[in-house]
């Protein structure tokens, strides 16, 4: 079946350094991939989306990157900030319209 | 303008009583998507309308599950006869275009916490 994995445990960085999330899909090619940032109680909110076609993309201190032969796509926040503290998620589209398959998402927390 | 919207923000409930949870999508947003999401966990898609097609149920894990889409518009899902395992938060979300190439944003509301005691 498909599958998009995000590493489970927490990532812990310190304010100002580049937080790097992971994402892994297996048993799929999809045509792109999208991040989305959840913070607690709160519904997730797009972030970037990055075509097959694009080794990567760029918005502001993030980047995304798209190794379809890796099957992978790496989330890059540069200059992070305590505020970027919260749940990034990945997701995938299935089928013939938007139906996302997400990641369980991987938490970030920026120490100052 | 305004976004999803999602009610009741909280439903606390018998095991075994019928639930509704309500979903309005953006104006104009033809799409409108039904989630899951458990403590820890990633979201499970659940039922997605598009216009006047029959709706994609595919992702409704039993059949105390079901939805309703009014008018292209307001959904509401219901879960009958709840059991604690229903316990999760249930999120809503609306995209305008229908062309998975165009890999369009969804927008998601607050999302409903659901406990079944």
């Amino acid at each position: 079946s498909q599958k998009i994995e995000q590493n489970s445990e927490a990532l812990n960085i310190q304010e100002g350094k580049t937080a790097t999330l992971t994402c892994n899909y297996t048993n799929y090619s999809p045509a792109y991939l999208q991040w989305y940032r959840q913070d607690p109680g709160r519904g997730p909110v797009f972030l970037l989306l990055i075509r097959e076609n694009e080794k990567e993309k760029r918005k502001e201190r993030l980047k995304v990157t798209f190794d379809t032969t890796l099957k992978q796509s790496l989330f890059h926040i540069t200059a992070s900030q305590p505020a970027d503290s919260a749940t990034y998620l990945c997701a995938y589209i299935s089928g013939g319209y938007n139906k996302l398959i997400f990641g369980a998402g991987t938490r970030l927390a920026v120490h100052p | 303008g305004a976004g999803v919207s999602q009610s009741p923000s909280n439903k606390v409930t018998e095991k075994g009583k019928d639930v509704e949870l309500r979903c309005d999508p953006i104006s104009g947003h033809t799409a409108l998507y039904w989630y899951r999401q458990s403590l820890g966990q990633g979201l499970e898609f659940l039922i997605y309308f598009q216009g006047n097609s029959a709706p994609d149920k595919s992702g409704l894990p039993s059949d105390r599950f079901s939805a309703e889409r009014t008018g292209g518009s307001v959904s509401t899902l219901t879960i009958q006869r709840t059991q604690q395992e229903d316990s999760a938060v249930y999120l809503c979300a609306s995209t305008t275009g229908t062309s998975s190439l165009a890999g369009n944003e969804q927008f998601f509301g607050p999302g409903t916490r659901l406990t079944v005691l």
